[in-house]
């Protein structure tokens, strides 16, 4: 079975710097994209950005350009995404999602269950 | 950026109803959409891709059609599990842009 398993909830204050997590089974994880969406409380989706663990291709939304890292470590089959200092309106839920085919974007299937990110003073 | 506009925002019905929520895209983008059901606390989960196939175990009163800038996903006997918010997702040009969804209550 395909799964993305994320990593807990946290809870930051405005400066700190944090690294979340998602790791894959039951695929070969160096040959499909992965992404990372946003969800701020109560809104929509937003596309933050996606990577090839192949080569650690990566392709950021602009929106979020500078403001976050996605990267992978191909060993233990895991994506991350990572600030270097949050602020209040970092807070959201952040979910990983893999693209469903190896060879082009199709849409996300599966995705993870979702990471609570709270930043608060 | 390829923007991405869903209508009705809000759309409310009945079990046993048919409904039609439409996306409407800032350029031609073929077929490449997708749409995901998103339940409250819970992680979307891809419904329709390219426009028009069904995600496997995806029930078949779920249906989407459209080409170009104009797409629409239909249900066409709402059940009970079906009240939740729908997104529409282009993957035709980075970034892979989300619609601000449609929420469908009873």
């Amino acid at each position: 079975e395909v799964q993305l398993v994320q990593s807990g909830a946290e809870v930051k204050k405005p400066g700190e710097s944090l690294k979340i997590s998602c790791k894959a089974s039951g695929y070969s994880f160096a040959t499909y994209w992965i992404g990372w969406v946003r969800q701020m409380p109560g809104k929509g989706l937003e596309w933050m950005g996606i990577i090839y663990p192949g080569d650690s291709d990566t392709r950021y939304n602009p929106s979020f350009q500078g403001q976050v890292t996605i990267s992978v470590d191909k060993s233990i089959n895991t994506a991350y995404l990572q600030w270097s200092s949050l602020k209040a309106s970092d807070t959201a839920i952040y979910y990983c999602a893999r693209h469903k085919l190896k060879t082009m974007a199709i849409g996300f299937d599966p995705w993870g269950q979702g990471t609570l990110v709270t930043v608060s003073s | 950026v390829i923007w991405m506009t869903q209508s009705p925002s809000i759309v409310s019905a009945s079990t046993g109803d048919r409904v039609t929520i439409t996306c409407r895209v800032s350029q031609g983008i073929s077929s490449f959409l997708a749409w995901y059901q998103q339940k409250p606390g819970k992680a979307p989960e891809l419904l329709i891709y390219t426009a028009s196939t069904l995600q496997s175990g995806v029930p078949s009163r779920f249906s989407g059609s459209g080409f170009g800038t104009d797409f629409t996903l239909t249900i066409s006997f709402l059940q009970s599990e079906d009240f939740a918010t729908y997104y529409c997702q282009q993957y035709h040009s980075l970034p892979y842009t989300f619609g601000q969804g449609t929420k469908l209550e009873i």
